[in-house]
């Protein structure tokens, strides 16, 4: 098992630009995934694959991976932008098979 | 579309065992693999495992000797029992669509909060 670092926190205004790190050796030959949670709601997938946009997510969200650093990234930030931010992974080598990153709670 | 719905007690004794079902509507159940995460009061998120619909199953080691997820073709329904629950299970349940094994997740239930306690 490893974990996936993530900052705590992040604090961005409105129409600026967010990114939220995730962080561990190698992740770059994984297939990384991005998740939006709002307080009291179940997450929301907003980036597959490293980079692709689920249909209805906003292209202001994109994603990268390499090397040890898969990153997240908010353009033009709004309000509904606010809540946690999980990184996830599927790597059949270790167990568990899924696993979350540790969180970031981003404020606008 | 595709949703989720969890059900089953909200409230469970320590040592006894969880018992959670989904049901899936506005699809089938075939195809895709179909997960369970939970989350604790106030931390992240944890997978418990999935299940293929033809069956085949893997679960978090950490969880392995008390999980079984089962699924029910006919029904449409996947679902979740964890044996000899403590205080430490307490957290929000998610039934989840795998977009394949190694894909995110794409649909989630509302959620379930299962509490643990005498």
């Amino acid at each position: 098992s490893y974990v996936l670092t993530q900052p705590p926190s992040v604090s961005v205004a409105p129409g600026e630009t967010a990114k939220i790190s995730c962080g561990t050796n190698n992740i770059g030959s994984k297939s990384v995934h991005w998740y939006h949670q709002r307080p009291g709601q179940a997450p929301v997938l907003v980036i597959s694959y490293d980079h692709d946009r689920p249909s209805g997510i906003p292209e202001r969200f994109s994603g990268s991976n390499s090397g040890n650093t898969a990153t997240l990234t908010i353009s033009r930030v709004e309000a509904g932008d606010e809540g946690d931010y999980y990184c996830q992974v599927w790597d059949a080598s270790t167990d568990p098979l899924y696993v979350f990153g540790t969180g970031t709670k981003v404020t606008v | 579309q595709v949703q989720l719905q969890e059900s089953g007690p909200g409230l469970v004794k320590p040592s006894e065992t969880l018992s959670l079902t989904c049901t899936v509507s506005g699809g089938s159940i075939s195809s895709f693999y179909w997960s369970w995460v939970r989350q604790p009061p106030g931390k992240g998120l944890e997978w418990i495992g999935y299940i293929y619909y033809g069956g085949n199953t893997d679960y978090n080691r950490s969880l392995k000797s008390r999980v079984t997820i089962s699924v029910d073709t006919p029904k449409n329904q996947f679902s979740l029992r964890l044996s000899a629950v403590t205080a430490a299970d307490t957290a929000v349940y998610y039934c989840a669509r795998n977009l394949g094994a190694p894909g995110g997740i794409d649909v989630w239930g509302q959620g379930t909060t299962v509490t643990v306690s005498s």
